[in-house]
């Protein structure tokens, strides 16, 4: 079986641009998870969705970060009028929803905002 | 809120040698989720081992093995008898069951170099 797999694998973008990246969970995982890997912050927590409830979107750094999931499946993570501040590794996990379950990690996106 | 702390930025040992990377965490939960994670130069998060709040029984894997303990609220990782593809950055991770959040709290995580 695929692993997780997160699309494009690097994005360079200049200031100001919206940018959007694409997460494929590991089949039969309900739960998919972002965070963001970068120098300064360590890996932190972005957003979290479960099934058909409403995202944890706790984690996000400003209204300019925003995630959707369709179907169950395939999650894209947008940021829009990006800053050179949202330059980093963004990571999907995800596992079956059973209450403290490993999570499952992709390769990431490597962001770059010039 | 919860708290993980991985004091040790960086560890350098020889091929051979055993090392322990420390792990601290931090939180009010009484059921809560401990991992660790291995990043090797390629990148990609690898998952190693979970243990819940209630098992503190150590475990062993091979070269691997860990030390739980409530009562320091500590989760020690120890490579025994360590090779050159050992050489990657660990992260200690926590999650708890009470809160609502699912998602990890990672530690700033520990460089580990093996030389040969």
């Amino acid at each position: 079986g695929a692993g997780v797999s997160q699309s494009p694998s690097n994005k360079v973008t200049e200031k100001g641009k919206d940018v959007e990246l694409r997460c494929d969970p590991i089949s039969g995982h309900t739960a998919l998870y972002w965070y963001r890997q970068s120098l300064g912050q360590g890996l932190e927590f972005l957003i979290y969705f479960q099934g058909n409830s409403a995202p944890d979107k706790s984690g996000l750094p400003s209204d300019r970060f925003s995630a959707e999931r369709t179907g169950g499946s395939v999650s894209t993570l947008t940021i829009q009028r990006t800053q050179q501040e949202d330059s980093a590794v963004y990571l999907c996990a995800s596992s079956r929803e059973i209450l403290g379950n490993e999570q499952f990690f992709g390769p990431g996106t490597r962001l770059t905002v010039l | 809120a919860q708290k993980v702390t991985q004091a040790q930025t960086e560890i350098s040992v020889v091929e051979k040698e055993d090392v322990t990377l420390d792990c601290v965490y931090e939180t009010r939960d009484t059921t809560y989720y401990l991992f660790w994670y291995k990043q090797p130069p390629s990148g990609e998060l690898v998952f190693l081992i979970r243990r819940n709040s209630f098992d503190e029984q150590n475990e062993i894997s091979g070269r691997y093995s860990w030390n739980f303990q409530k009562s320091t609220s500590s989760f020690n990782f120890t490579i025994t008898a360590s090779q050159v593809v050992d050489s990657a950055v660990y992260f200690c991770a926590l999650s708890e069951a009470n809160t609502g959040r699912r998602a990890l709290t990672f530690g700033s995580g520990t460089r580990l170099q093996v030389q040969p």
